[in-house]
């Protein structure tokens, strides 16, 4: 059974902070790892798709770094900005082709 | 290119109805995923499909059946609505290389079903 787990479940900043937040997974079954950013009453939107130990990948002020030795990703965001204000969900590709995904941390920026 | 498209976009039911949810994909696309979106889950993976004629079991799948005919469309059915189906049901399609993950998953724009 693939688990994967996010934290912290919600996060509130204000604007300018940076912040980070953790997807964990088996690493015995690691395919690949994808970030989506998620506005509500949208659909998910892609950010990343890592498949390699010590990929780092980044879009803007949007960072992501991989750990699949040890079953974990991490997403930054610098400067947090209004418009950050989502839920971040990780999902994990495992050798089965399924695409399971974490519960999401839900981010609030405050101006 | 419309990229991933579901039908109908809202639906309420009622207990022991049944309905179809029709996702299609113009991508050429061979992957394609059910998901259902509950408050406080997440993204519950229903049932898959890695190829046209082709489908799997997700994390949820009781009370749902699905259909792969044709490679750009994937049928979620309910044959019997229950009220704990009432979700917000997404379709996703996705292609993979040797290398990896080439492009999406995509996501399209959901189905708010509500069962009464």
């Amino acid at each position: 059974i693939l688990n994967v787990e996010q934290s912290p479940q919600s996060l509130h900043v204000q604007e300018g902070d940076s912040t980070n937040f953790t997807c964990s997974f088996p690493s015995s079954n690691f395919y690949a790892l994808h970030w989506y950013r998620w506005e509500t009453a949208k659909s998910p939107e892609a950010l990343f798709v890592m498949t390699l130990n010590g990929d780092e990948k980044k879009k803007g002020r949007i960072s992501a770094t991989l750990n699949t030795k040890e079953g974990y990703s991490y997403l930054y965001i610098k400067g947090s900005q209004p418009e950050d204000s989502a839920t971040y969900l990780c999902a994990l590709m495992g050798n089965t082709d399924k695409l399971i995904f974490g519960t999401g941390t839900r981010l609030q920026v405050f101006p | 290119n419309a990229g991933v498209t579901q039908t109908p976009k809202f639906r309420v039911l009622k207990t022991g109805q049944s309905m179809t949810l029709l996702c299609a994909q113009d991508m050429n696309h061979e992957y394609m995923y059910w998901y259902r979106q509950d408050p406080g889950m997440g993204l519950r993976l229903i049932h898959y499909s890695v190829g046209e004629g082709t489908t799997a079991k997700g994390e949820v799948p009781d009370g749902y059946n699905v259909s792969r005919l044709k490679k750009q469309n994937f049928l979620l059915g309910l044959e019997s609505a229950a009220p704990s189906q009432t979700s917000v049901y997404f379709c996703a399609s996705s292609q993979l290389d040797l290398a990896g993950v080439k492009s999406g998953p995509f996501f399209g724009p959901g189905t708010r079903l509500t069962v009464l």
